[in-house]
């Protein structure tokens, strides 16, 4: 079945750094990928997404690239704000009348002034 | 639109008791999730909707748990009886489906149950 794993948290980055995020898959086809946030107190919301090999999704200075060849989708920020804070969830979903979507166990990021 | 609304936000229950959570989907979405969320386990998906149907619900834990969906605009989810391990935060999702582009789920905030 579908599987995803993240990079263990949590992470603490000073202001300013840069931020990875791991995250690799296991899925049969051609799955969308997808980084969700989660805010304290909140339910997640989709943060970035790309549907095919090579797309590169990015959305608030976050990026993310497609990367079929090693089935990967790692997050990337330049320089992180005290207000990224937050729990990062790497997820998957297939096309078509299957719409389960896979998400990964999430990374809490902490980012300290 | 609001988005995908549950209620309570908040539920502190006695063991035994029965529970029942409620969200309200965004119109037109034809599917509808139901997610625990606890730090041991992450975040499960628990059983989802396509059309008001149940299509799967392998993630439902026991007989105690169950889901139904009236309605394209309400469903519930029920506990009976509770037991304190069923303490977690349970989230709402609803998406539009019909493909790649449509396949974002949209959460609603969560109700997070307490059972003491």
């Amino acid at each position: 079945g579908d599987s995803v794993t993240q990079m263990e948290g949590p992470v603490t980055l000073s202001e300013e750094a840069f931020l990875t995020i791991n995250c690799t898959y296991t899925a049969t086809g051609y799955p969308s990928l997808f980084w969700y946030v989660q805010y304290p107190g909140e339910g997640l919301q989709l943060l970035l997404k790309a549907t095919k090999a090579d797309d590169k999704g990015s959305n608030k200075g976050f990026e993310a690239t497609y990367r079929k060849e090693t089935t990967s989708f790692h997050l990337e920020k330049g320089s992180v704000q005290v207000s990224d804070s937050a729990v990062y969830f790497c997820a998957l979903s297939h096309s078509g009348g299957y719409q389960k979507v896979t998400f990964g166990i999430g990374t809490k990021l902490q980012v300290i002034p | 639109d609001a988005g995908v609304i549950q209620s309570p936000r908040h539920e502190v229950t006695e063991m035994g008791q029965e529970v029942t959570l409620r969200c309200k989907p965004i119109s037109g979405h034809d599917y509808l999730f139901w997610y625990r969320q606890t730090m041991m386990r992450g975040l499960e998906l628990l059983i989802y909707f396509n059309n008001n149907v149940p299509i799967d619900d392998s993630g439902m834990p026991e007989d105690r748990f169950s889901a139904k969906m009236p309605n394209a605009s309400f469903s519930t989810l029920k506990i009976q009886p509770s037991e304190p391990r069923d303490s977690a935060v349970y989230f709402c999702a609803s998406s539009p489906g019909g493909g790649p582009a449509n396949t974002e789920a949209f959460f609603g905030q969560g109700t997070r149950l307490t059972v003491v």
